[in-house]
């Protein structure tokens, strides 16, 4: 079975510009989560989508959007870029999970290193 | 609100010899508790997990963790230390604000030296 893959893997942008990331689950899993990785703050929760619903969002500004799609897959975007913004994004795949308490493992993808000049 | 600690930010040990990772977490019921790993320039690798039962756990690669409620820790541990072990280790706990949310350590960078 195919991992979770992202694309880009790498991208460089100029503050101000937007940018997409893009996520395809592992098949059979509808929870695709988001985490930005940063040397100062580490890795942070962005958001959760199940179902093309956004059911869990992060303490980040309103830049940070995301979408999923009918068969899954997850864009995040994020647009007016910072210089702060420049991290490795990391999606992760699962099953959903039947409740607010309920966890299931998630599998992580290789990331999207975003650079901001 | 959940955390979770992990107090050394980088530990050095020799191929071979045994190795301990602290992870200290801070959370309102049982939660469940994993341990990561992050080889330069890769994404998370689940080494292993806790969710409930025998609070000794086995995982990837040689290693185990123990859960100690008392204690709110779950500490990583291998006997033998690998060239291959060297990478960046984080402990996490959740679900932490619900549904798939996990809360992340701010990790441990391993070197290990000939």
């Amino acid at each position: 079975k195919a991992g979770v893959t992202q694309t880009p893997r790498y991208l460089i942008k100029t503050r101000g510009q937007q940018v997409t990331l893009s996520c395809s689950p592992i098949s059979g899993h509808r929870s695709v989560s988001w985490y930005q990785q940063t040397p100062g703050q580490g890795l942070q929760f962005l958001f959760e989508y199940f179902s093309e619903t956004q059911r869990n969002k992060g303490n980040f500004p309103g830049r940070f959007s995301g979408r999923q799609f009918s068969n899954s897959r997850s864009e995040m975007n994020v647009s007016t870029l910072e210089l702060g913004d420049s991290a490795l994004y990391l999606c992760a795949s699962s099953h959903p999970g039947q409740g607010y308490r309920s966890y299931n493992e998630q599998f992580f993808g290789p990331g999207t290193r975003l650079t901001v000049l | 609100a959940q955390s979770v600690t992990q107090p050394d930010i980088h530990i050095t040990v020799s191929e071979g010899a045994s190795l301990e990772l602290r992870c200290n977490y801070s959370y309102g019921a049982t939660p469940y508790l994993f341990w990561y790993v992050q080889s330069p320039g890769q994404g998370l690798q689940l080494l292993l997990k806790y969710f409930s039962g025998d609070t000794l756990v086995q995982g990837i690669k040689g290693f185990e963790a123990e859960f100690k409620r008392s204690q709110s820790s779950f500490n990583l541990r291998k006997p033998s230390v690998h060239w291959s072990d060297a990478a960046e280790y984080f402990c996490a706990v959740g679900p932490s604000g619900g549904y798939q949310k996990v809360t992340f350590g701010t990790g441990t960078k391993l070197q290990v030296i000939p």
